[in-house]
């Protein structure tokens, strides 16, 4: 079957700097999505990855391994509304997107 | 511009009740898509269409339907509500497989 895992949730610091993992098995791969959701809201868009690396966008950062079926989000200089649900979700062969269940990032100040 | 607008935001159903939850979307997007979101579970995908006039189910379609007759509009209907369909529901569009979702807000829905 088709699994993604993501931790369910995690505590940081303000200011510090976190760091949410994602591994997956799924059938083929056509890129992995970062997704950030606030209680009660929708899910917005944070990050694509295709090639395997690092790409960076201001004060969050995603890398992927496809080899190892690996993906993490790397968020800096936490912010206390960077408090949120993340979500990673993978395309597989058939170009579906397979949904993680989240991992809830708690913020303290 | 409005992105994508579902309606309504909350809803109360008792058992074997009906009911069409709308989305539009203003972007001209070819792709659309039904999930829902239970907690502590991945989004789920209900059902989705590629454009005008062709729908697909999805991992979890049993007990709903669609229909696309525009570009713009995707409504699930839900026929004789059961309590396992009590969830959140989000309605989603893009440009391309590829391509950011964006998503409604989300229909709160409980079926008691």
């Amino acid at each position: 079957g088709q699994n993604i895992d993501q931790p369910t949730e995690m505590t940081a610091t303000e200011g510090a700097i976190v760091q949410i993992n994602c591994t997956y098995q799924t059938s083929g791969f056509n890129g992995l999505f970062w997704y950030q959701q606030h209680a009660g809201e929708a899910p917005t868009f944070l990050s694509y990855n295709v090639l395997d690396g690092l790409e960076e966008k201001g004060r969050f950062s995603s890398f992927l391994s496809r080899s190892k079926g690996y993906s993490y989000l790397l968020l800096k200089e936490l912010q206390m509304k960077d408090s949120a649900s993340y979500l990673c979700a993978v395309m597989d062969s058939n170009y579906q997107l397979i949904w993680g269940a989240g991992t809830k990032l708690i913020i303290k100040p | 511009n409005a992105g994508v607008t579902q309606t309504p935001k909350f809803r109360i159903l008792k058992i074997g009740q009906s009911m069409t939850l709308q989305c539009t979307q203003d972007m001209n997007h070819n792709y659309m898509y039904w999930y829902r979101q239970d907690p502590g579970m991945g989004l789920k995908l209900i059902y989705y269409s590629v454009g005008a006039g062709i729908t697909d189910k999805g991992e979890v379609p049993n007990g709903y339907n669609v229909s696309r007759s525009t570009t713009e509009d995707f409504p699930l209907r839900l026929e004789l509500a059961a309590p396992s369909q009590t969830s959140v529901y989000f309605c989603a569009s893009t440009t391309g497989e590829s391509s950011p979702l964006h998503f409604g807000n989300g229909t709160r829905l409980t079926v008691t």
